[in-house]
């Protein structure tokens, strides 16, 4: 078990609509890591957040947002769904700004029909 | 843009034998240089790290080989075994210098199948 806890496990949605995910980091962790897995494309960096502040972007569209909250959890925001958005959505935590060591934790499965 | 290069795709290995994946990078920046090891329904474990003042570190069976100068790294499993079946992601990050962005880049994955 990493220590990283996201709900919910399973989302099914359909296009057009907006979901949340959420993550809680392992004890101590203040740096928190989203990133996106799909089959063809891997695991690609979407936003890190340290301490509550916005840290670095990746390759995260408009229409998703995010934010650390003060007892350091996270929540990922997905809006206008569409059938491209249906991925493996992780968190990772670590305690320091620079992602090392990094822990993820079980992922969302998100469906969009 | 950053990239990590990794191969094969997936691979397909009797049981005992060695397992071999390889990444290449182009940053010089990176200086940590992981491997993570992800089950179906699971997220992506740690499973051994080096960085690229040893040109190799061994944890058990899996041994990490670096190569600077070629800028290529790779992971070997050794006595490979039907637990070990699983999907391998390396991985690489910038040495920390301050302000900016130092997340993980990850090859693509190579998904390994050990058969009895």
């Amino acid at each position: 078990d990493s220590g990283v806890t996201q709900t919910p496990k399973h989302l099914i949605t359909a296009t057009g609509q907006r979901v949340t995910l959420r993550c809680s980091p392992r004890s101590g962790d203040l740096s928190v890591y989203w990133y996106q897995q799909s089959l063809d494309q891997g695991l690609q960096f979407l936003i890190q957040y340290y301490n509550g502040e916005e840290r670095a972007k990746g390759n995260i569209l408009e229409r998703f947002s995010a934010q650390q909250f003060p007892d350091l959890h996270s929540e990922l925001n997905l809006s206008s769904l569409e059938l491209g958005d249906s991925a493996l959505y992780f968190c990772a935590s670590s305690p320091e700004p620079w992602g090392t060591p990094l822990h993820f934790g079980n992922g969302t499965r998100l469906t969009v029909t | 843009q950053q990239q990590v290069k990794q191969s094969p795709q997936s691979l397909i290995v009797q049981k005992g034998g060695i397992s071999i994946i390889n990444c290449a990078y182009e940053n010089t920046a990176f200086d940590y240089f992981p491997w993570y090891q992800q089950f179906p329904g699971k997220g992506p474990a740690l499973l051994i790290a080096i960085r690229p003042d040893v040109s190799e570190k061994k944890e058990g069976r899996f041994t990490i080989s670096f190569n600077k100068s070629a800028k290529q790294f790779s992971l070997h499993i050794m006595d490979s075994q039907p637990g070990d079946s699983a999907t391998y992601f390396c991985a690489a990050s910038p040495k920390y210098s301050g302000a900016g962005s130092y997340q993980l880049t990850f090859g693509k994955g190579t998904k390994l199948s050990v058969i009895p």
